[in-house]
């Protein structure tokens, strides 16, 4: 099945900075999304970019579907933008083509 | 818009005990999905549903049942519980299976005893 690698794992910013998270994937995929899971452990849909560019405020995200990578942006952060960030892809032909989710991207805002 | 609400957020039961998490969404969505988060383990898919009466096994089904007899309702039920049904439970839909943007319920914390 696909495998799905986030980098950095863990990460810890001054607020006001920018940040690149990372999301590898294994093979090709119509279906990719970001998620935020904020520390009340709510998880929310960012954006769902199986390719190229969007913006949502503060926050983007591109895909490059041939290269199999997509990245998230995040500028001058707060510290509301704490949590987990999650990229999930898809399809998996295994269990119905379901989204496989990485490991998540640990982000920690300083005021 | 109330999207997928959950119930309850937290239970907590005895081993052998059953209970029925609640999911329903408002949105029309074909697809809907339970996962449970679990550290180091991540998000894992229990059932899916591609539609009103149509469910399937995800990765780790063994323990609980689900049903999906409207399109708005995906009842997940645990037969009898277990330590290692301790969790957070999630549900998810989207419009359908392969594309469009997955929505999750607030959560549920479930503790086995």
């Amino acid at each position: 099945g696909i495998q799905v690698e986030q980098s950095p794992p863990d990460l810890i910013l001054q607020e006001g900075a920018n940040s690149t998270l990372r999301c590898n994937f294994s093979d090709s995929v119509n279906n990719l999304q970001w998620f935020h899971q904020n520390p009340w452990g709510q998880l929310i849909n960012l954006f769902y970019i199986p390719s190229g560019t969007k913006q949502n405020g503060r926050l983007s995200a591109t895909t490059v579907a041939t290269e199999r990578y997509s990245l998230l942006y995040i500028s001058s952060s707060q510290t509301t933008d704490s949590g987990v960030y999650f990229c999930a892809v898809g399809p998996s032909m295994e269990y119905g083509n379901k989204l496989v989710f990485g490991a998540g991207t640990i982000l920690r805002v300083k005021s | 818009n109330a999207g997928v609400t959950q119930t309850p957020k937290f239970q907590v039961l005895k081993t052998g005990q059953s209970m029925t998490l609640q999911c329903a969404q408002d949105m029309n969505h074909e697809y809907m999905s339970w996962y449970r988060q679990d550290p180091g383990m991540g998000l894992r898919l229990i059932h899916y549903s591609v539609g009103a009466g149509i469910t399937d096994q995800g990765e780790v089904p063994n323990g609980y049942n689900v049903s999906r007899s409207t399109t708005e309702d995906f009842p997940l039920r645990l037969l009898s519980a277990a330590p290692s049904q301790t969790s957070v439970y999630f549900c998810a839909s989207s419009y359908n299976q392969e594309e469009g943007e997955l929505f999750f319920g607030e959560g549920s914390r479930l503790t086995v005893l």
